[in-house]
């Protein structure tokens, strides 16, 4: 079993809609969770951060973290085809970050 | 302040060919890595330097080599290039403080071998 499991997708939703991407992860001492957007033929950029449980919030977008269950989760509200990347979750252990393997999201017009 | 760059974008490499990737940061952090990315396979770390002067295995280090020139500069040395190393690389490096864990990467190298 992978540390951080993430379902590749595509996931495919029309413009302005809410998105919801997840992740699970196996080991309950990961504290800080992280989200990066991959534009094709780009590196990653980190979107979201989040420390131990609860909610954080940036604009359209709301990072969600279920210690109890183990459920890291990405809301995108009035999704736009900007939006359309790879979307990556990813935890800390010993200054290393460990990755799922990203969910592919398109937005149609 | 140009962040995390990487050279070349491209290459096409024969097999039993040697190459070096090289990455340099202006953002002086301490950690640099080394990914590679494949479809379907997410990222996985290569190499890691957690500070000027050290260097660390990864996840799939094999066939690969680092140097950590300078707090600057980590270069990826392909000895003896395989197919099965055609993949887009990534260099990364790491913040400091709270945001120790949070990574910026620079563009990719997009190598394919014969």
């Amino acid at each position: 079993q992978k540390e951080v499991e993430q379902d590749p997708g595509p996931l495919s939703v029309p413009e302005g809609a809410i998105v919801s991407l997840n992740c699970t992860y196996s080991n309950s001492a990961f504290q800080y969770f992280m989200w990066y957007r991959q534009y094709s033929r780009k590196g990653p950029e980190l979107l979201m951060y989040t420390y131990s449980s609860g909610n954080k919030e940036d604009g359209r977008f709301t990072a969600q973290v279920d210690k109890s269950s183990k459920y890291i989760s990405l809301f995108i509200r009035d999704s736009q085809p900007s939006d359309s990347a790879t979307y990556l979750c990813a935890t800390d252990s010993n200054y290393q970050l460990i990755w799922g393997a990203g969910t592919k999201l398109i937005i149609k017009p | 302040n140009a962040g995390v760059t990487q050279t070349p974008k491209f290459q096409v490499l024969k097999t039993g060919q040697s190459m070096t990737l090289q990455c340099a940061q202006d953002m002086n952090h301490n950690s640099m890595y080394w990914y590679r990315q494949d479809p379907g396979m997410g990222l996985r770390l290569i190499y890691y330097s957690a500070s000027e002067g050290t260097t660390d295995k990864g996840e799939v280090p094999n066939g690969y080599n680092v140097s950590r020139l300078n707090k600057r500069e980590f270069s990826l040395r392909l000895e003896s290039a395989a197919p099965s190393q055609t993949s887009v690389y990534f260099c990364a490096s790491g913040g400091v403080g709270q945001l120790r864990d949070t990574q910026y990467f620079g563009p990719g190298t997009r190598l394919t071998v014969l």
